[in-house]
């Protein structure tokens, strides 16, 4: 175990629902990234949370809201879904952000399926 | 923008054989750090081995190395006696942002 924990492992969701997954790390981590993985497309980064300064990637629709109440713990919440959303979504965390890339620390995922 | 590239979707080593898998990366930055990170079946990421642009000196982790050519803007990860436990998707990724489709590998006993 890398020592960040998703939940739920796996999510079947309709267009019109509302959904949120959650990620915390125990590791006093102060950097938490969501990734985008799709098969056979880079690992796509989708935000940063780095000491209160959030980054994101401005490809990313407006339907993935990310909430970053404390250094331990990611939210991704969904709304009005697509199909094409579906994938797995990874969490990671890591010491710093952008002045020395650290290594980052994964979780296992939730695998998300939009129906 | 910095890109990285993955050219080999699979690829497949017997048991006990060496195998290298290719990545390569744009950049314009002149100090940066390359990631190559394993993601196993249904297991978490994990970090293989990490290089600073700066440094000469290849990676060498047990028996994962990298080969770094910084005028080529290559990072190719060479895994040297491989054991079924190396079967897993391998990432390729630039400093901590930039990721490659990544590249299965397949080990046959």
């Amino acid at each position: 175990e890398t020592g960040v924990t998703q939940t739920p492992r796996h999510l079947v969701m309709g267009m019109t629902n509302k959904k949120s997954l959650k990620c915390e790390q125990h590791l006093g981590h102060n950097a938490m990234y969501w990734y985008k993985q799709s098969a056979k497309k880079p690992l796509e980064l989708m935000f940063v949370y780095s000491l209160e300064e959030r980054v994101e990637n401005n490809s990313v629709p407006s339907r993935f809201s990310p909430e970053c109440p404390n250094s331990s713990h990611l939210f991704l919440h969904l709304h009005t879904l697509q199909p094409e959303d579906s994938a797995l979504y990874l969490c990671a965390s890591s010491q710093g952000w952008r002045v020395v890339p650290y290594e980052q620390y994964f979780g296992p995922g939730t695998r998300l399926t939009v129906t | 923008a910095q890109t990285v590239t993955q050219s080999q979707p699979e690829m497949s080593v017997q048991e006990a054989e060496t195998v290298t898998l290719s990545c390569t990366y744009d950049t314009s930055e002149s100090d940066y750090y390359l990631f190559w990170y394993k993601q196993p079946p249904s297991r978490q990421m994990i970090l293989v081995i990490r290089q600073e642009a700066y440094k000469q000196q290849n990676a060498t982790e047990n028996r994962f190395s990298v080969n770094f050519q910084k005028a080529a803007k290559s990072f190719s990860l060479k895994i040297s006696d491989s054991q079924l436990g190396d079967a897993a998707m391998y990432f390729c990724a630039y400093n901590d942002m930039r990721f490659g489709a990544g590249t299965r590998l397949t080990v046959k006993p």
